[in-house]
């Protein structure tokens, strides 16, 4: 079983469209949460770290629920320039600080 | 200030050979971890370096090797190259801030090398 879980997609939203993303991870003891954002070919960027409390920024709003152990991200008012593929991102909590991705989620936004 | 930075951009092997990548973390990170990310698949760990030492590792062969610096850069080496090989390798720097509670430090990542393997 894969530590962590995504709707591959792919999400074809219209610009303005609200759209929301999940996933799902396996392990209780997961300590970071993360979304990461990947255009075709270029290297993950950090959208946002995820709080407990939940935390937003600009657009975007993340949400982690410890208790289901899911994540999820919520964008506003998409622009075609959030085109990519979301991958959400978690870190055990160990003695290191690997990353455990999922699948990513791709969005396309449609003018 | 620079962020992570990797090369080459590309690389071109065969199979049987051997290939260095190499990595500088962003300034104020002293800790690099490699990933291999497969065309249409997420990266996946390979191991991470801290201190000059490998604290973590992955579920990869001893074929991939690699080394920390006292500067903080590395390298990455992969011996007897096959063609599943072929990847963009990523590394991703981050500071590490000890043990217990609040260790939400983020990695950032490189621009990468995309290997091909012939």
């Amino acid at each position: 079983r894969k530590e962590v879980e995504q709707d591959p997609g792919p999400f074809n939203v219209p610009e303005g469209a609200t759209v929301a993303f999940n996933c799902t991870y396996s392990n209780s003891a997961s300590q970071s949460f993360f979304w990461y954002r990947q255009d075709c070919r270029k290297e993950p960027k950090l959208l946002m770290s995820v709080y407990s409390s939940g935390n937003e920024d600009g657009r975007f709003t993340a949400q982690l629920n410890r208790a289901s152990q899911y994540i999820s991200l919520l964008i506003r008012d998409s622009k075609l320039s959030d085109s990519a593929t979301y991958l959400c991102v978690v870190r055990l909590q160990t003695g290191a600080n690997n990353l455990f991705f999922g699948t990513g989620t791709r969005l396309t936004v449609i003018p | 200030d620079a962020g992570v930075t990797q090369s080459p951009t590309h690389l071109i092997k065969t199979r049987g050979q051997q290939v260095t990548l190499r990595c500088s973390p962003k300034s104020g990170h002293d800790t690099v971890s490699w990933y291999q990310q497969a065309l249409g698949q997420e990266p996946q760990f390979i191991f991470q370096y801290y201190e000059e030492e490998e604290r973590q590792r992955g579920n990869f062969p001893d074929r991939f090797s690699g080394h920390q610096f006292p500067n903080y850069s590395s390298e990455l080496n992969v011996n007897a190259l096959l063609l599943g090989d072929s990847a963009l390798y990523l590394c991703a720097s981050s500071r590490d801030i000890g043990q217990g509670a609040g260790r939400n430090q983020p990695q950032h990542f490189g621009d990468g090398t995309r290997l091909s393997i012939l």
